[in-house]
């Protein structure tokens, strides 16, 4: 079974620079998942989504971030723009129903300078 | 009051010790509990699920406790390769909360 695909796997922005990360989940899967994941804590979900409809994004800051999962299975993640503390690791996860396991993507790496 | 609280460690034990560690959650809702490990610098992998009557994989033994609302991972002659980051997941009818993590690291 292949797993979660993110991609990339590393970014370097400049703060104020807009940033876009994209996940393939695995196929099936009908919850996908965005976390975001800072230095010594434990991941932080920003969103998720069932299929294509959003279940929970209270933790979003709407202002500058935005998600989308328009056909229910690829999803993207942008951040408008960013800020040094945006600087992470964002993990998108996916799995087969709501409260199953979650299968987590390899991350990507964001630093903001 | 967190949603789910861990302490933090990190717990150093020798190898071969055992070595246990609780995770509290406040909301009573909560259907689905797991414990997932994290590598450094990896990404979070799916240890074990966690059943009400206690689970049991090998050296690792998961209890829930919704009484007292904690769940438990007890790893038994810890290995060098057990070092890393155990993080107390539940799931209530909507969401997923992960713990901040407990660092364990085992010396030889």
């Amino acid at each position: 079974e292949a797993g979660v695909a993110q991609s990339p796997r590393y970014k370097i922005i400049e703060k104020r620079q807009s940033v876009a990360f994209w996940c393939n989940p695995i196929s099936g899967h009908a919850t996908l998942y965005w976390y975001q994941q800072i230095l010594g804590q434990g991941p932080k979900l920003l969103i998720q989504f069932q299929n294509n409809g959003v279940v929970d994004d209270s933790q979003l800051p709407k202002d500058r971030f935005s998600a989308e999962r328009l056909k229910g299975v690829d999803s993207t993640l942008k951040i408008q723009p960013a800020k040094l503390e945006d600087s992470a690791v964002y993990l998108c996860a996916s799995s087969l129903v709501l409260g199953a396991p979650l299968h987590f993507g390899n991350g990507t790496r964001l630093t903001v300078t | 009051r967190k949603e789910v609280e861990q302490d933090p460690g990190p717990f150093n034990v020798p190898e071969g010790a055992t070595v246990a560690f609780n995770c509290t959650y406040s909301n009573s809702a909560s259907q689905s509990f797991f414990w997932y490990r994290q590598d450094c610098r990896k990404e979070p992998k799916l240890l074990m699920s966690v059943y009400s009557s206690g689970n049991e994989d090998g050296r690792f033994t998961a209890q829930l406790n919704r009484a007292s609302q904690y769940i438990s991972l007890l790893i038994r002659d810890s290995k060098l390769s057990d070092s890393a980051t155990y993080l107390c997941v539940y799931s209530s009818a909507s969401k997923i909360i992960f713990g901040s993590g407990t660092r364990l690291s085992i010396r030889p």
